[in-house]
């Protein structure tokens, strides 16, 4: 099962930021926290991953709690084409690369005109 | 860079019939790992290859078998094809510390 709890969904006002939730209260010391999202029949798509500190790239900046039982992802400007379902995973590193990823129900963003 | 890429896109198959699917990960990427999507769910871990190992095993039955070959690339295998093996079945690729990149997958249908 799953290790996070998140939203079923979530809408947003294109332009404005999106701010998305995740709680994941039995993170163990070695477990990342990964972000991904789908569009409707592709493949997920990275988005950004950190351990305790906040991390940001071009596509969205992730704040993680100080007990890092929680988390948020947010876009900064979201556009139609961020409208997707966002998955918040915790995953531990095997030999310094990503290990299995399991996917929970995440969070549909409708990103509104 | 080409990303991942996966091959076929589309294929059906009769029950008890065997398949093989492709997957080229993205340039410089060591490690590949594959998944099962059924239709509104979310992606399922079969298993991960790392130096033509495999490495982690998800909760999939022995009929799910795969290969890593020495330039990275890899193949999912799936005997004895039941109708409730009808996914997306998705590969992603990944290196040392950074996130995995998956490919649009390839459509399965066990008729």
């Amino acid at each position: 099962d799953a290790k996070t709890t998140q939203p079923p969904s979530m809408d947003c006002a294109e332009g404005r930021a999106a701010n998305l939730p995740c709680n994941h209260s039995t993170i163990s010391g070695n477990e990342y926290v990964y972000w991904y999202r789908q569009i409707h029949s592709q493949g997920p798509q990275y988005i950004i991953h950190g351990l305790k500190n906040n991390e940001t790239n071009e596509m969205a900046s992730l704040i993680i709690t100080e007990d890092r039982k929680s988390s948020t992802l947010i876009l900064p400007h979201a556009t139609l084409r961020d409208t997707a379902v966002y998955y918040c995973i915790v995953s531990p590193h095997y030999g310094g690369s990503q290990g299995n990823l399991i996917f929970g129900k995440g969070t549909k963003l409708s990103v509104k005109p | 860079d080409a990303g991942v890429t996966q091959s076929p896109t589309h294929l059906i198959k009769t029950r008890g019939q065997q398949v093989t699917l492709r997957c080229s990960p993205k340039s410089g990427h060591d490690t590949v790992s594959w998944y099962q999507q059924a239709l509104g769910q979310g992606p399922q871990f079969i298993f991960q290859y790392y130096e033509e190992e495999e490495r982690q095993r998800g909760n999939f039955p022995d009929r799910f078998s795969g290969h890593q070959f020495p330039n990275y690339s890899s193949e999912l295998n799936v005997n004895a094809l039941l109708l409730g093996d009808s996914a997306l079945y998705l590969c992603a690729s990944s290196s040392l510390g950074g996130g995995a990149f998956f490919g649009q997958g390839t459509r399965l249908t066990v008729v």
